[in-house]
């Protein structure tokens, strides 16, 4: 069954870096994946969708990239704020089929 | 900006109630889904309808559950009976396509006592 991991200890990093979080995949090779960005208590809001024939792709300070022969997935937010501290989901979806399946997500903490 | 909506945002009922959750999914958009996520844990796929018929669901998905289009505009989650293991935050989303991106509402806390 298609399985999705992503670390599920929190990322600690101060403001101005660049943090990289890792989605890791197995038992199968998605037809693309979506990232996206959780709060407390909130819906899943879309950030990113990268296809398994692209490599790389970007949008303002989100990088995404994705590499079938390391069946992983970076995402990467650079010039970090406090604002973008919380969780970010993995998910991974297939031609043929509607659903997406999540991984548990990265808690992102940015300090000031 | 176009967005998903949900009601209600909290939902408080007794073990064995009926409970219908509503959601108005973005315009334009063919897909729509039900995603649930227990206190904790992932997000899981419940459901996915297009053209007026379920496309897909997982093993959660039993025949406690149903969905709707009753009009144009909304799509419904019934729980028959429901039971204390339904508690949770149950997101609808919908995507304008099958393999693009998908947009989440705020969702609606599920409690069951």
């Amino acid at each position: 069954s298609q399985k999705i991991e992503q670390n599920s200890e929190a990322l600690n990093i101060q403001e101005g870096k660049t943090a990289t979080l890792t989605c890791n995949y197995t038992n199968y090779s998605p037809a693309y994946l979506q990232w996206y960005r959780q709060d407390p208590g909130r819906g899943p809001v879309f950030l990113l969708l990268i296809r398994e024939n692209e490599k790389e792709k970007r949008k303002e300070r989100l990088k995404v990239t994705f590499d079938t022969t390391l069946k992983q997935s970076l995402f990467h937010i650079t010039a970090s704020q406090p604002a973008d501290s919380a969780t970010y989901l993995c998910a991974q979806g297939d031609t043929g089929f509607q659903k997406l399946v999540f991984g548990t997500g990265t808690r992102l903490l940015v300090s000031p | 900006e176009p967005e998903v909506t949900q009601t209600p945002s909290h939902q408080v009922t007794q073990m064995g109630q009926e409970v219908i959750l509503r959601c108005v999914p973005i315009s334009n958009h063919l897909y729509f889904y039900w995603y649930r996520q227990i206190l904790g844990q992932k997000v899981e796929f419940l459901v996915s309808f297009y053209n007026n018929e379920i496309s897909e669901k997982s093993e959660i998905f039993d025949d406690q559950f149903s969905v709707e289009r009753p009009d144009g505009s909304n799509f419904t989650l019934k729980i028959r009976s429901t039971k204390l293991e339904d508690s949770a935050m149950y997101f609808c989303a919908s995507s304008e396509n099958a393999n693009t991106e998908a947009f989440f509402g705020q969702g609606t806390r599920l409690t069951v006592v």
